[in-house]
Parts: structure tokens; C-alpha cells; sequence
């Protein structure tokens, strides 16, 4: 168990609508990273928080949102989903040091499997 | 851009052979790390190297860092099937953000 919980494990839904999945890092883990795995391809970066504040963008959607609250959980929104979204949607943590975290080692969740019909 | 690439995309193996993948990018890295993903489940870190020319073992893997760190192996020696899954690396883009490889999928055929 790597201490990241997230829900929901899966997902199903409609094109067009809009779901939030959410992430509670490990105890004591700063930094957030949302993470997009599309059958057998690899991970794709979405976008990082340190301490509630956006540290990082990758290659994430307009249509996709997220945020990192006071108490550190994490949602990511997705709007007019598409088919093409269906996906597992990791949420990673870490220690997130200030020095711009590059020897952060991530910790991984069980992931988000979402199916859009 | 930076590009991390890894190779092979896939390798089959029969259990008992040894296994190499390789991470190579464009630009010298500060550091590197592996993670590990079994089938149906989620990343996990092996190990992070970041001295030139470093190597590190965990049992069965070596890890080794080249000395120009632009490129990073992942040995596995003896295969079991407990090793299939895919391997990620994973390294520093522009400094602030990370990228992963596309990894290597092995199978071991028992």
C-alpha cells in the first residue's frame, strides 16, 4: 500500500458530462501529480501541486481542471468528456522539497479507470 | 524539447534469461529514476541514480547510470515471472518538471 488513496477506482459515464476524481496524498506529502495512462501506453503528465498551489503543467486539456485543497487532497475535473478520455487517471505524491523537487520520489495510487461511452 | 526513449518497446523472454532496458535521452540529466508497473496495477519506484557512472543492485537488478548521464540501463538477471511488467524511467525536463519514458514491457514465458 503506497499511502495514495483514490477515488473512485472506476468510472463510467457518458460523452459530454462531466466527472471529479480525487486523490488524498500521503500523510505528510506536499506535492500532488495527476498522471494520464491510456491502454498500453504509457504516463502522461497532467499537472503537479506543491502545498495548494499549481507547480507544474503538462500536456492537460482545457477541458480538465484540478486543484489541491487546504488539507492537501486533490481533485481533477473533466469536462464534455470525449471518448477519446477513457483512461486511467493516476494521482502520484510526494515530499515535494522547495528546491523545485528534483529528487522527488513518487508514490503512486491504485488509479482511476474511467470509461467514457 | 527534451526526449527521454526507451528500448526496447517490448521484450519476450523464457524464464531464467536476462533482460536489459535502456533509457536514453538528448540532454545530460541530473538524475534518473526507474519504476516498476505490474499488469493492472500502478507505478512503483525501484531506484533513483545520480552520480556519472553510478550502479546500483537490488538483488536481481543493476542499475547503472552512464557516464556522460544521458543514458540509464535496467539489467535484470535470471528472469522470474514475478519480473513482467513494465519498466518506466523517469528524469528531469527543463529542471522543474519530470518526464517518463515509454517503457519496456517484458513477458516471461514460464
Amino acid at each position: 500500500d503506497s499511502g495514495v488513496t483514490q477515488t473512485p477506482k472506476h468510472l463510467i459515464t457518458a460523452t459530454g458530462q462531466r466527472v471529479t476524481l480525487r486523490c488524498s496524498p500521503r500523510s505528510g506529502d506536499l506535492s500532488v501529480y495527476w498522471y494520464q495512462q491510456s491502454l498500453d501506453q504509457g504516463l502522461q503528465f497532467l499537472i503537479q501541486y506543491y502545498n495548494g498551489e499549481e507547480r507544474a503543467k503538462g500536456n492537460i486539456l482545457e477541458r480538465f481542471s484540478a486543484q489541491q485543497f487546504p488539507d492537501l487532497h486533490s481533485e481533477l475535473n473533466l469536462s464534455s468528456l470525449e471518448l477519446g478520455d477513457s483512461a486511467l487517471y493516476f494521482c502520484a505524491s510526494s515530499s515535494g522539497d522547495r528546491g523545485g523537487g528534483t529528487n522527488e520520489k513518487l508514490f503512486f495510487g491504485s488509479g482511476t479507470q474511467l470509461s467514457v461511452l | 524539447g527534451q526526449q527521454v526513449m526507451q528500448i526496447p518497446q517490448y521484450q519476450h523472454v523464457q524464464e531464467g534469461e536476462d533482460f536489459t532496458t535502456y533509457c536514453n535521452s538528448s540532454t545530460t540529466l541530473s538524475n534518473i529514476q526507474w519504476y516498476k508497473q505490474r499488469p493492472g496495477g500502478h507505478p512503483v519506484f525501484l531506484i533513483q541514480l545520480v552520480k556519472s557512472g553510478e550502479v546500483k543492485k537490488q538483488k536481481r537488478l543493476t542499475f547503472q547510470f552512464g557516464e556522460a548521464k544521458k543514458n540509464s540501463s535496467l539489467h535484470i538477471t535470471a528472469t522470474q515471472t514475478t519480473d513482467v511488467g513494465t519498466y518506466f524511467c523517469r528524469a528531469p525536463y527543463y529542471g522543474q518538471n519530470f518526464v517518463f519514458g515509454p517503457g519496456t514491457r517484458l513477458s516471461v514465458l514460464p
